[in-house]
């Protein structure tokens, strides 16, 4: 079955911690994407990447961090930095910026 | 930045048609207007996607007049499961200041 996998579901972590989200897919797509989506809020842009090795920040990239390493994988890691850690995150993928995105199903992350 | 503007929430029963307005005064003249449908705790799904006149697929038309301010997203014999937050997206999702807002929130009733 092709789609987009995000790992774990629920994680909770101590503040002052560095945490990282799973994302994986295997549609073939080159681009992917990272939101944060609060309470009662539409998403925001993490960061997004078009093509392996690449990536750029998108409107609240301050306290995280992404690579590229793979087409497949998009890990997000959620630094001490960011201030208000706690949302849930969206991993998404597409052909291209401009095309159908086909998203996750979240990672709820918990800072305590 | 084309800012997107539709209601808040919308209510409608089992089996009528439902159309949700966005409006998108600046739009630009490459841009694509794209609708997702959002269930609680779960990651956004596409649903349609068009750049001028009608398009139709298998769950919804999409209707953007001539000047492309506005469009309309059409469900037609909504059931109690299209009860969801429904957002309409004008420009690409690289966008860095592309902007979600609230969306609408569909309530379907019995």
């Amino acid at each position: 079955d092709g789609g987009i996998t995000q790992s774990p579901k629920y994680l909770f972590r101590k503040e002052g911690q560095n945490v990282t989200l799973s994302c994986e897919q295997n549609l073939n797509h080159d681009a992917m994407y990272w939101y944060r989506q609060d309470p009662g809020q539409g998403l925001r842009l993490i960061y997004y990447s078009q093509i392996v090795n690449d990536f750029q920040k998108g409107d609240i990239a301050e306290g995280y961090s992404v690579s590229r390493e793979k087409k497949e994988s998009f890990p997000l890691t959620v630094t001490s930095a960011q201030k208000n850690p706690t949302a849930f995150y969206l991993c998404a993928s597409s052909p291209r910026r401009d095309t159908e995105a086909f998203f996750g199903q979240g990672t709820r992350l918990t800072v305590v | 930045l084309a800012k997107t503007t539709q209601p808040i929430s919308m209510d409608s029963y089992e089996g009528q048609e439902v159309n949700i307005t966005c409006s998108h005064n600046n739009i630009a003249t490459n841009d694509y207007i794209t609708w997702y449908q959002q269930f609680p705790s779960q990651g956004p799904r596409f649903i349609i996607q068009g750049y001028k006149t009608k398009v139709t697929n298998e769950v919804a038309s999409l209707f953007i007049p001539a000047d492309r301010k506005s469009s309309t997203l059409s469900l037609p014999r909504v059931s109690l499961s299209d009860t969801a937050v429904y957002y309409c997206l004008v420009g690409d999702l690289a966008d860095r200041k592309l902007i979600w807002g609230l969306g609408t929130s569909l309530a379907v009733n019995p």
